[in-house]
């Protein structure tokens, strides 16, 4: 079974950018057919998609989310990335990275605040 | 895009059986995954692809799907069963390929 490790700051200041890592391990992210997925939850709420890597190069972002994110592969690391630009207080949020549907990190939460 | 619609709140006694639905126009011509959430942890897979159950996931939970509604079957509810249920499916043909449910509570009486 694969594991993944979310990693990145906690706190975030409004109009920055929110950086994650999500590793892998127990399996390789340049196995082609799985989907490298960012999905957040904000505090009391349900599950939002955010995006996801396929085969390492082809991306498909939240339409409400798109122009913000950039989901990356460094396959040397067995790692993929999550990059959200200008954030705000909407942003905070517990962000879970998953090879969808199967395997899911146990989420990080950032918040967004000064 | 393609919206998915669960019950805010579903409640069962001990030992009856839960179900769980999930609208969506046409959903039976899509595969939906079901995921259970208990209070500060991850979500985790319980039935991919409609019926399908992973390894660990006992035969307790069930799913099928057909026409507008798929559904998610809990026999013999546990107290343990207590958590947020997610449905999910894939929408290739849209520019939101990947769709959640809101979410049911299921509260164990």
């Amino acid at each position: 079974q694969v594991q993944l490790q979310e990693s990145g700051p906690g706190l975030v200041k409004p109009s920055q950018t929110l950086a994650l890592t999500c590793t892998v391990s127990g399996g390789s992210i340049s196995t082609g057919g799985s989907y490298w997925s960012w999905i957040r939850q904000h505090p009391g709420k349900g599950l939002e998609w955010i995006g996801y890597i396929y085969y390492g190069v082809s991306t498909y972002y939240n339409p409400s989310l798109k122009s913000r994110v950039i989901i990356s592969v460094d396959m040397s690391k067995n790692q993929f990335s999550l990059r959200l630009s200008s954030v705000t207080a909407a942003d905070t949020a517990v962000y879970y990275c998953a090879r969808l549907p199967h395997d899911w990190g146990q989420g990080t939460l950032v918040t967004v605040s000064s | 895009s393609y919206v998915l619609t669960q019950p805010p709140s579903v409640s069962v006694a001990p030992g009856e059986t839960a179900r769980v639905t999930c609208g969506g126009d046409n959903i039976g011509s899509k595969g939906v995954h079901w995921y259970q959430q208990k209070p500060g942890q991850a979500p985790i897979l319980l039935i991919y692809y409609d019926s399908d159950r992973p390894s660990g996931i006992p035969e307790r939970f069930s799913g099928f799907n057909s026409g507008d509604t798929a559904t998610l079957t809990i026999s013999r509810v546990e107290a343990g069963d207590e958590a947020d249920y997610y449905c999910q499916v894939w929408d290739r043909n849209g520019g939101h390929p990947v769709v959640f449910g809101g979410g049911t509570k299921l509260t164990v009486l």
